[in-house]
């Protein structure tokens, strides 16, 4: 099982639609948790942290399930900038873990 | 301010050669790791840097690949011989703390795109 497991997607939506991504953990003992943000053929970029109360930045909401080992993330009124990969990250003791990530397409 | 200087941008070789890679960090950024991606894939941590100790090279193929970080500022990646396998994205990436600290912000540079061949 990899450490950290995403939905590969693609996910193609409409603009204005809502998606929701998953991502499962395999180390119960993981500290912390991110998602980030990775466009076509550039570097990866902190999206935002998922705490236990669950956050949100502006359309973006993040959830962590410590009990289940999966956090989430959900995208409302979905915009065509918005499409890129979402990595989903998990750290350990001294390292984090990258999930292969998750394709959106927000089509007009 | 200045972001993670990667150089060079792409580097075609053959297999059997060599190659290495460069990089700056923000400055004050103590903490230093390479990934490689390769396509399709998540970024994979093959070596973390504190100052110019190595906290984890526990994924690093030593047999042939090689990072240092003499002056706890600059890196170089040096992978001997290169195989076709290595082909992939090399991203550099700096922090202002380890990532045992749980601030989870890692700053990446452009990347180092290796084609073998």
């Amino acid at each position: 099982r990899k450490e950290v497991e995403q939905d590969p997607g693609p996910f193609n939506v409409p603009e204005g639609a809502t998606v929701a991504f998953n991502c499962t953990y395999s180390n119960s003992a993981s500290q912390s948790f991110f998602w980030y943000r990775q466009d076509c053929r550039k570097e990866p970029k902190l999206l935002m942290s998922v705490y236990s109360s669950g956050n949100e930045d502006g359309r973006f909401t993040a959830q962590l399930n410590r009990a289940s080992q999966y956090i989430s993330l959900l995208i409302r009124d979905s915009k065509l900038s918005d499409s890129a990969t979402y990595l989903c990250v998990v750290t350990g003791n001294n390292d984090m873990r990258f999930g292969a990530g998750t394709r959106l397409t927000v089509k007009p | 301010e200045a972001g993670v200087a990667q150089s060079p941008r792409y580097k075609i070789i053959e297999k059997r050669q060599s190659v290495a890679f460069w990089c700056n960090p923000i400055s004050g950024h103590a903490t230093l790791y390479w990934y490689q991606q390769i396509l399709g894939q998540g970024p994979k941590l093959l070596i973390q840097f504190q100052n110019n100790g190595v906290v984890d090279d526990s994924q690093l193929p030593k047999d042939r690949f090689s990072a240092e970080r003499l002056k706890g500022v600059d890196s170089t990646l040096k992978i001997q011989p290169a195989k076709l396998e290595d082909s992939a994205v090399y991203l550099c990436a700096s922090s202002l703390a380890p990532t045992s600290a749980g601030t989870g912000e890692l700053f990446f540079g452009e990347g180092s795109r290796l084609t073998v061949l």
